[in-house]
């Protein structure tokens, strides 16, 4: 298995502007995670699916941010519009019983 | 609500030199206990799974405990590497209402050649 897939690795936006980040999970595993990591905050779970349904989403920041799982090999996270305290590395990582993390997408909103 | 602490926050030590991370949480009712090492600009690496029925586990140089009770885990690197050198983080899925994770801060670690 390849891992966990994230899309794209990096991004460079400017405030205001629609972001969309996206996650392929490893097959089989039936959790989405999907944290937020700073050098204040450490790293932090936004949002988690079990099956595809959103469980727990009391970690997403605001309404500007917005995650679907359409299918069990599909995620992603969307935050519109974006500003610069969005600056963040953006981690999925999915689950059975061991969880495993993506590379992480670094976003920079300027 | 579940705290998850690690102490020291840094750590140096002389390579070959044995050395143990703490976590610490503050609700016993957890499912189970992760530990993960993340290299400087990547993600996190699983380490050791322990559940909670465990109270060990072991991988090469890796040991892992968990004590429920006094809400505590240690990660034991036996004979450290400077490869060695990275941030160690605990997560601890919890019981309580969901099955999220929640994570230290993390032990940030430099072995020394």
């Amino acid at each position: 298995d390849a891992g966990v897939i994230q899309s794209p690795r990096h991004e460079v936006t400017e405030m205001g502007q629609e972001v969309t980040l996206r996650c392929k999970p490893i097959s089989g595993h039936d959790y989405l995670f999907w944290y937020r990591q700073t050098m204040m905050r450490g790293l932090e779970l936004l949002i988690y699916f079990n099956n595809n349904v959103p469980i727990d989403d009391s970690g997403m920041p605001e309404d500007r941010f917005s995650a679907k799982m359409p299918n069990a090999s599909f995620s992603t996270l969307k935050i519109q519009p974006s500003e610069p305290r969005d600056s963040a590395v953006y981690f999925c990582a999915s689950s059975r019983d061991t969880q495993y993390f993506g590379p992480g997408t670094r976003l920079t909103v300027l | 609500k579940q705290e998850v602490t690690q102490i020291p926050a840094a750590l140096s030590v002389p390579e070959g030199e044995n050395l143990v991370l703490n976590c610490s949480f503050t609700d016993s009712a957890i499912y189970n206990l992760q530990w993960f090492r993340q290299d400087p600009g990547k993600g996190l690496t699983s380490l050791l799974l322990i559940q909670s029925s465990q109270r060990e586990q072991t991988s090469g140089r890796l040991n892992a405990s968990l004590d429920k009770s006094s809400g505590r885990s240690t990660l034991y690197i036996a004979a450290s590497q400077p490869g060695d050198s990275a941030t160690y983080l605990c997560a601890v899925r919890t019981t309580s209402g969901t099955y999220k994770y929640i994570f230290g801060t993390g032990t940030r670690l430099k072995v020394l050649a």
